[in-house]
């Protein structure tokens, strides 16, 4: 299997529910991030990781909680969300978080509903 | 102050003809990285083609070439011979130099829908 394979694709939960999102990148890149895509709003970066540390976290909230137990992989823990967090989260990954010109290669996104 | 503006929210274009999706961009670095990415319905971005501030060539991959006028900081799209296969969001997305290459900023995107 090869790129950015994200699971569940689709996931609808409760506003009291905790789940967990999975990202799993198998082009041995460096870093990985999470990103939000709202409709009709630019993609928002969440989270970045390199070399498993994290380097961003662009003010999001608590109810939001990334894992990156290595290099290949990355989580985001969500717990007590919003309906305004309904979102398509997209996991990317890149080679190197310092070259302007090393690009992101992203899953297919996970589609989060919030009831 | 907006980084990447896309001004076409949608366009379209009969097949095999070329198109041109606007994208201008805010940079006061003189190193910098713009890239276009296409969404299909599925939700995955796929990567299209790089343009290094650098670059003295416009970048060129298959029917995808970028009209890269630094001067004017514009990087547009240009889709020769448009299929069917082409409808989709295209991104316009721009990585700066000086500490802030973990950030790739996204533009609001273009709808492309190509008609027979």
């Amino acid at each position: 299997e090869t790129g950015v394979t994200q699971t569940p694709r689709h996931l609808v939960m409760g506003m009291t529910n905790k789940k967990s999102l999975k990202c799993e990148q198998h082009l041995g890149h460096n870093a990985m991030y999470w990103y939000k895509q709202s409709a009709k709003k630019p993609l928002e970066l969440m989270f970045v990781y390199n070399f498993k540390e994290q380097t961003e976290n662009n003010s999001v909230p608590s109810r939001f909680s990334p894992e990156c137990p290595n290099s290949s992989h990355l989580f985001l823990h969500l717990h007590t969300l919003q309906p305004e967090d309904s979102a398509l989260y997209l996991c990317a990954s890149s080679q190197d978080l310092t070259l302007v010109n090393s690009p992101l290669h992203f899953g297919n996104g996970t589609r989060l509903t919030v009831t | 102050a907006q980084k990447i503006t896309q001004t076409q929210p949608g366009m379209f274009v009969q097949e095999k003809e070329a198109v041109t999706l606007d994208c201008t961009y805010d940079t006061s670095d003189q190193s910098y990285g713009l890239f276009w990415y296409k969404q299909p319905s599925s939700g995955e971005m796929i990567f299209l083609i790089y343009q290094g501030s650098y670059d003295e060539q416009n970048a060129t991959e298959g029917r995808y070439s970028l009209n890269f006028q630094k001067a004017r900081k514009s990087a547009n799209l240009v889709i020769s011979a448009s299929q069917l296969g082409d409808s989709a969001m295209y991104f316009c997305a721009m990585r700066e130099g000086r500490g802030n290459t973990d950030k790739l900023i996204f533009g609001t995107g273009t709808r492309l829908q190509v008609f027979p």
